[in-house]
């Protein structure tokens, strides 16, 4: 199964609503994971079974999406929000495909 | 606290190996799924290679199949990724994950992460 995310990047302010889409390329039921990456750290998971909201993760993020279409919205966006963010299917492997990132930077 | 830690990163020829240990705690070891995922210098997130709770079940991404083997020690709370005929391809940070469904056969996604260590294969 392949993921593709869309857009690649985007520029965006504090305060803006984001959306980012990540799409497989066969049904992946609800299996799918969010995670947030800032420079040099490890993965943060945000997001998983589609839009099962992590412990501890603000609900300024959000997940939908079932099958091949999936969203993460960050309804409004914080200064610690920009990082590069990636989807990941967990329903068919191997392999647990990541999508290949969406990075958030300031406009 | 719930934590991983890995170890045993450094620079290795190619064709050399490299045994990367994960020390778990804060957690019932034995309980969850585990993970290896590793980022290429400037490059996305890739799986690595995943074993159940059980260890009934062992998966390896098609780039390292034959070559890396993945085993835990669950005495010593440990996750262990043995990597052989290693090539200039394999250089990345290497990530450890807990799968957040305990006891599960299902994977739901990667909760605990360690701080990664780093694989630099070069001559």
């Amino acid at each position: 199964i392949q993921l593709t995310q869309s857009p690649s990047s985007l520029s965006a302010s504090v305060g803006d609503r984001v959306t980012i889409t990540c799409r497989a390329s066969q049904g992946v039921s609800s299996y799918l994971a969010w995670y947030q990456q800032k420079p040099g750290k490890a993965p943060k998971l945000l997001i998983y079974a589609a839009s099962t909201l992590q412990s501890g993760v603000p609900s300024r993020f959000s997940g939908s999406g079932s099958g091949t279409d999936f969203t993460l919205t960050i309804s409004s966006l914080q200064p610690e929000d920009f990082a590069t963010y990636y989807c990941q299917q967990l329903n068919s492997y191997p392999p647990f495909t990541f999508g290949p990132g969406t990075k958030v930077d300031i406009k | 606290e719930v934590q991983l830690v890995e170890s045993g990163g450094g620079l290795v020829k190619p064709g050399g190996s490299l045994r990367l240990s994960c020390a778990a705690s804060g957690f019932t070891f034995s309980d969850y799924s585990m993970n290896w995922v590793r980022q290429a210098p400037g490059k996305g997130l890739e799986w690595v290679s995943s074993i159940s709770s059980s260890d009934s079940y062992i998966y390896f991404a098609d780039s390292v199949k034959g070559r890396f083997s993945i085993s835990r020690d669950i005495a010593k709370n440990s996750l262990y990724l043995q990597m052989n005929s290693l090539r200039a391809e394999d250089t990345a940070v290497y990530y450890c994950a807990r799968d957040l469904g305990r006891g599960s056969r299902h994977y739901y996604g990667m909760d605990v992460w360690g701080q990664g260590t780093t694989v630099t294969v070069s001559s």
